[in-house]
């Protein structure tokens, strides 16, 4: 099975850009692993802000988007807010099965 | 608007077995997959399976073949997860998604003798 790779913490400043990032084992990320991007508080079910690769919902904040970047697909918040304080997980498909990353703690300070 | 509304909170002991229901909403339930996903306390997310709303096919992680069986009902637009032969290690929130990410609000499953 393919591991998920995810940045296991990061920092940003209130008003600053962050780019977290999510690889694969077994190679480059492309738009065929479908990436999801998922942001999760404590005590709350996930809430899907990316799909495939680049897909907003209505509630995903403008301030977030989806892309692939170096081999990897990238979650790019700009103009970070305190709410965005969050673990942020990465979901890839891999032929039918899906992978999740180990998730990002993204602090903002 | 698209809802997927899960089943209680479950207490089981070791060795039993777990059947927990996601009944979708808002949208044509055989349209799209649903997907089951668990979270043991203070861990991340682990995929464990989905199946196709339109014709049942199913696909499982490998770490849960052979003890986890994903059903549906169409007419009742319901997925199922069964989670077999239990253990301590299984307690967590167990959530269903469908494609796109609509998330339900999840399951506690409690596994204790």
């Amino acid at each position: 099975q393919a591991v998920v790779t995810q940045e296991p913490s990061l920092t940003v400043s209130p008003g600053g850009t962050v780019t977290l990032t999510c690889g694969s084992s077994t190679g480059a990320v492309t738009s065929g692993h479908y990436p999801y991007w998922f942001q999760q508080k404590p005590g709350q079910a996930p809430r899907t802000l990316i799909y495939d690769t680049s897909n907003t919902h209505p509630w995903t904040p403008a301030r977030f988007s989806g892309s692939l970047v170096g081999g990897k697909a990238a979650l790019t918040l700009s103009g970070a807010q305190p709410e965005d304080e969050a673990e942020y997980y990465c979901l890839l498909s891999y032929i039918g099965a899906r992978v999740f990353g180990g998730g990002t703690k993204l602090t903002v300070l | 608007q698209v809802q997927l509304v899960q089943s209680g909170a479950e207490v089981k002991k070791p060795g039993a077995s777990v059947k927990l229901s996601c009944k979708a909403s808002g949208y044509t339930f055989t349209s799209y997959s649903i997907h089951w996903v668990r979270q043991a306390p203070g861990q991340g997310l682990e995929w464990m399976g989905w199946i196709d709303g339109d014709d049942g096919d199913t696909k499982y992680s490998q770490k849960f073949q052979g003890s986890v069986t994903i059903t549906m009902d169409a007419a009742a637009t319901t997925a199922y997860m069964e989670l077999s032969s239990l253990r301590p290690e299984d307690t967590a929130v167990y959530y269903c998604y469908r494609t796109w990410g609509y998330w339900g609000q999840g399951t506690l499953v409690t596994v204790s003798s």
